[in-house]
């Protein structure tokens, strides 16, 4: 049973341009959550998608957009890169809301450096 | 809005003793209290969770965590810790399942 799996595993981005981070969740899970998690900081939750609908959104600007498809796996996006985005990016995967026990299963994160 | 705060950013312990890592948090409602670990270059994972009923709760690797609400705390214990739990520990509350808040994280170092 694979886990929540997240690509690529390293990126390194200059400041203004644009990236996007991938991320397969836990067989069987329907939800999937972003976080960032700076260094030496506890992660922060960026946003949570399900039915391919944005759920729930943290305070993060609109730079930050997402997607889900129809297979449950997710695309973050980052636009105009900002020094400060550079941190390990997490994305957790679950059941629904009313379906599950509050687990989120987490992916090893991509590991985003920007120059 | 739920916060979490980790009261120790660090906790050196020597190999078999006892440790204890403190997590308050604050909410107005009712919240649900996880601990997580992360070991280096690697995501989270779940050591144990409190979602009702006993308020002593036991989690993997021999840990286990007290709800106390009238002090708003979720400790995490571990009664012999080993060389193995060295890592980064972190508290998390939420109050829908949706948005989860995080600590700043502990760091346990056993020492040989």
């Amino acid at each position: 049973d694979a886990g929540v799996t997240q690509s690529p595993t390293h990126l390194i981005k200059t400041r203004g341009q644009q990236v996007t981070l991938r991320c397969s969740p836990k067989s069987g899970h329907d939800t999937v959550s972003w976080y960032q998690q700076a260094l030496g900081q506890g992660p922060q939750f960026i946003f949570q998608y399900y039915e391919e609908e944005e759920r729930q959104r943290g305070n993060f600007p609109d730079r930050f957009s997402g997607h889900q498809f129809p297979n449950y796996s997710s695309e973050l996006n980052v636009n105009a890169l900002l020094l400060g985005d550079s941190a390990l990016y997490l994305c957790a995967s679950s059941l629904a809301v009313g379906r599950r026990d509050y687990e989120q299963y987490f992916g090893p994160g991509t590991r985003l450096t920007v120059t | 809005a739920q916060s979490v705060t980790q009261l120790d950013s660090q906790v050196p312990v020597f190999e078999e003793a006892p440790v204890e890592l403190r997590c308050n948090y604050s909410s107005s409602v009712s919240v649900y209290l996880f601990w997580y670990v992360q070991y280096p270059n690697q995501g989270l994972q779940l050591l144990l969770k409190y979602l009702s009923g006993s308020t002593l709760v036991k989690g993997i690797n021999g840990f286990e965590a007290e709800f106390n609400k009238s002090q708003t705390s979720f400790h995490l214990r571990k009664p012999s810790v080993h060389i193995s739990d060295t890592a980064e520990y972190f508290c998390a509350v939420t109050r829908t399942g949706n948005q989860f808040y995080f600590g700043t994280g502990t760091s346990l170092t056993v020492i040989p």
